[in-house]
């Protein structure tokens, strides 16, 4: 069982590259998210999907766009790279609504220079 | 609004101390409540949960208790190994009148076990 699997683990942008971040699970979980892990911050949500079609915006969105063409992918996009987007990525996926746990992946390292 | 205060770290112990990491939360309604693991260079995993008010949630020796009269969730185990060392994460969730999942996550608190 793969899980949630999340591509590329390091990533070194330079300011104003765009790129993509890849999130996929095979659980056929319909509710994923993307947070950013900073130190001292703890986790922040950027955007969560619901469901393919439904998309919605977290604590952090700005700078980031995220679309959820299919029930298995829910890639995270970055417009315009700066380096305040230097973090720690995860992409987490979970089953039932409101009382089931998240299940995250290994996460991308991201420097933006 | 909804936010869950853990204690600060880090933590450092020796191996078989007894491990104690207070987290306290306030939200509306009754939601569920989680603790997440990080080990180096991974991603969060489940540790425990509790779903109401006086469950006990418990895993691989550590042991949670939902208390809503003292809205908190401390983590407990009571003989540390070297293999403990992460870094742990309390967090709450509940259903928006949306129907969507809100889940927020105290700031981690690192723990390191000595030999």
């Amino acid at each position: 069982n793969a899980g949630v699997t999340q591509t590329p683990k390091f990533q070194v942008l330079k300011t104003g590259q765009s790129m993509t971040l890849q999130c996929a699970q095979d659980m056929n979980h319909e509710y994923m998210s993307w947070y950013r892990q900073d130190p001292g911050m703890g986790l922040r949500l950027i955007h969560y999907s619901v469901g393919a079609g439904i998309t919605d915006q977290g604590e952090v969105p700005n700078g980031y766009n995220v679309s959820r063409s299919t029930t298995e992918d829910f890639p995270l996009r970055l417009l315009s790279a700066a380096p305040s987007q230097t973090s720690v990525y995860f992409c987490a996926s979970s089953g039932d609504r409101g009382h089931s746990p998240l299940h995250f992946g290994n996460g991308t390292r991201l420097t933006v220079t | 609004g909804n936010s869950v205060t853990q204690m600060e770290g880090p933590v450092t112990l020796s191996e078989e101390a007894f491990l104690t990491i207070n987290c306290t939360y306030t939200a509306t309604g009754y939601p569920s409540l989680f603790w997440y693991v990080q080990y180096p260079g991974e991603g969060l995993q489940l540790l425990l949960k509790a779903t109401k008010a006086d469950d006990k949630g418990s895993n691989k020796g550590f042991e949670a208790t939902y208390r809503k009269e003292t809205t908190s969730f401390h983590l407990e185990k009571g003989s540390v190994q070297v293999s403990d060392s992460a870094v742990y994460f309390c967090a709450l969730q509940r259903l928006t009148q949306g129907g969507s999942e809100k889940l927020v996550f105290g700031k981690g608190t690192k723990l390191t076990v000595n030999p």
